[in-house]
């Protein structure tokens, strides 16, 4: 079956502009996640998705930053008015349910590029 | 404040050596710890993981080791393969996480023939 997918893979962009990244689950798995992985560090956890709602969104930095998941299902996180502090690999991950003890599966990342 | 530490970041072991990775962790809710392996451009994979109720784990090459009072973990890969070069992350969690994952900087592996 597939894993988790993200589009686009890269995605350069001026400061200032707004930007949507991509993330497809894997089929069936109700728990989604966020990450944010800059250049030499591990992944930071940016938010968690229960179906459609967040049910923890405690690493968004600040309020450029938006995430939504309408149908249980595809989520987008969106960036608004970038800045080149947001240049970093974003990285999705899903599991069949939420909770601590269930394997999350990541997808490949979306590297964005803030010119 | 950095919960989760990995304080090495490269090691280089010869093909067929042991390979031990650290990681140290500052946080007492921790209750479940996992390695994950990740390649260049692909995300990173799960490798194994141990509980707090546990103080060894064992997957065929790899072993988790769980030293709780020192909140110190380690991974040992014996034989090393070439195949085992990649960043190696060290993540935690526990308390009400809701599997948010806790992970350290990473440290790069490379095994040489």
């Amino acid at each position: 079956g597939a894993g988790v997918s993200q589009t686009p893979s890269n995605k350069v962009t001026e400061k200032g502009k707004y930007v949507e990244l991509r993330c497809d689950p894997i089929s069936g798995h109700t728990a989604l996640y966020w990450y944010r992985q800059s250049l030499g560090q591990g992944p930071e956890f940016l938010i968690y998705f229960q179906g459609t709602g967040a049910a923890d969104d405690s690493g968004l930095p600040n309020d450029r930053f938006f995430a939504v998941r309408p149908e249980g299902s595809v989520s987008t996180l969106k960036i608004q008015r970038t800045e080149r502090g947001d240049s970093a690999v974003y990285l999705c991950a899903s599991s069949s349910l939420g909770g601590n003890y269930n394997e999350q599966f990541f997808g490949p990342g979306t590297r964005l590029t803030v010119l | 404040d950095q919960q989760v530490k990995q304080n090495s970041p490269s090691l280089s072991v010869q093909e067929g050596r042991i390979s031990i990775l650290n990681c140290d962790y500052t946080n007492s809710m921790f209750d479940y710890f996992l390695w994950y392996k990740k390649y260049p451009a692909e995300g990173p994979t799960f490798l194994i993981s141990i509980s707090s109720i546990k103080d060894k784990n064992e997957d065929g090459r790899f072993t988790v080791f769980l030293n709780k009072s020192a909140k110190h973990l380690s991974l040992h890969i014996v034989p090393s393969q070439p195949g085992d070069s990649a960043v190696y992350f060290c993540a935690a969690i526990g308390g009400t996480s809701y599997g948010k994952l806790t992970f350290g900087q990473g440290t790069i592996l490379t095994v040489h023939p």
